[in-house]
């Protein structure tokens, strides 16, 4: 299995302000995927980000919003923009590590004021 | 469009019942169905995938799953439910496995274990 970690685990931030989410593998990935679960609920794809390539975006998801950025096959960042309450969520990654499986990582917990 | 759905929002079982958890799936590819588990204020666990090899697939802690393509279905169970299995369970699927598309997740079912 992969090892992933995220920075920061949790935060709380004020409407309008924006957070920048880290996601880090153990080992080089080729895709990373950005996931959010809103309180209660499922989650749901933000989009996916290939190193070397803009970011793929799902229905109802703009980069405007949530510009993400991969540097490298390790690392890729997350930005919640211009944040409003609904947009306090869990937000994580994931990596495929072959074998066809999805690893996730411990998530973003975001709450905002 | 690829779906999942989860019958049953929560489902409640006494400690050493069979656990049964529904997943009905839509495709229109063969498609790559995984269970999730996730503890209170815990990541994602992978707790089994089908990939069109096995239909009845065995997962970590006792649990496993059967593909039926006729009843396209994917449901979990557990002979015998510990109370440690309390968690929320997450029935997913991909056209290709999760490898270059993400994952589409039901939405959901909370178990309930009672001592």
């Amino acid at each position: 299995s992969a090892v992933i970690s995220q920075k920061p685990s949790r935060d709380i931030c004020q409407r309008g302000t924006s957070l920048t989410i880290q996601c880090q593998v153990d080992s080089q990935v080729t895709m990373m995927f950005w996931y959010r679960q809103q309180p209660g609920q499922s989650l749901t794809l933000i989009a996916t980000a290939n190193q070397g390539s803009e970011a793929t975006y799902e229905s109802g998801f703009v980069i405007d919003k949530f510009p993400i950025s991969r540097p490298n096959l390790t690392f890729s960042t997350l930005t919640v923009s211009n944040m409003s309450p609904e947009d306090s969520s869990i937000y994580l990654c994931s990596v495929d590590r072959g074998y066809n499986e999805q690893f996730f990582g411990p998530g973003t917990r975001l709450t905002v004021l | 469009a690829q779906s999942v759905t989860q019958l049953g929002s929560h489902v409640s079982v006494s400690e050493g019942a069979l656990v049964l958890l529904r997943c009905n799936y839509s495709s229109s590819v063969p498609p790559y169905l995984f269970w999730y588990v996730q503890y209170p204020n815990q990541g994602l666990q992978l707790l089994l995938k089908y990939t069109s090899a096995a239909t009845l697939v065995k997962g970590i802690n006792g649990f496993e799953a059967e593909f039926k393509k006729s009843e396209t279905s994917f449901h979990l169970t557990k002979p015998s439910a510990h109370m440690s299995d309390a968690a929320e369970y997450f029935c997913a699927v991909s056209d290709s496995g999760g490898g270059a598309d993400g994952l589409t997740f039901g939405k959901g079912t909370h178990l309930i274990i009672q001592p």
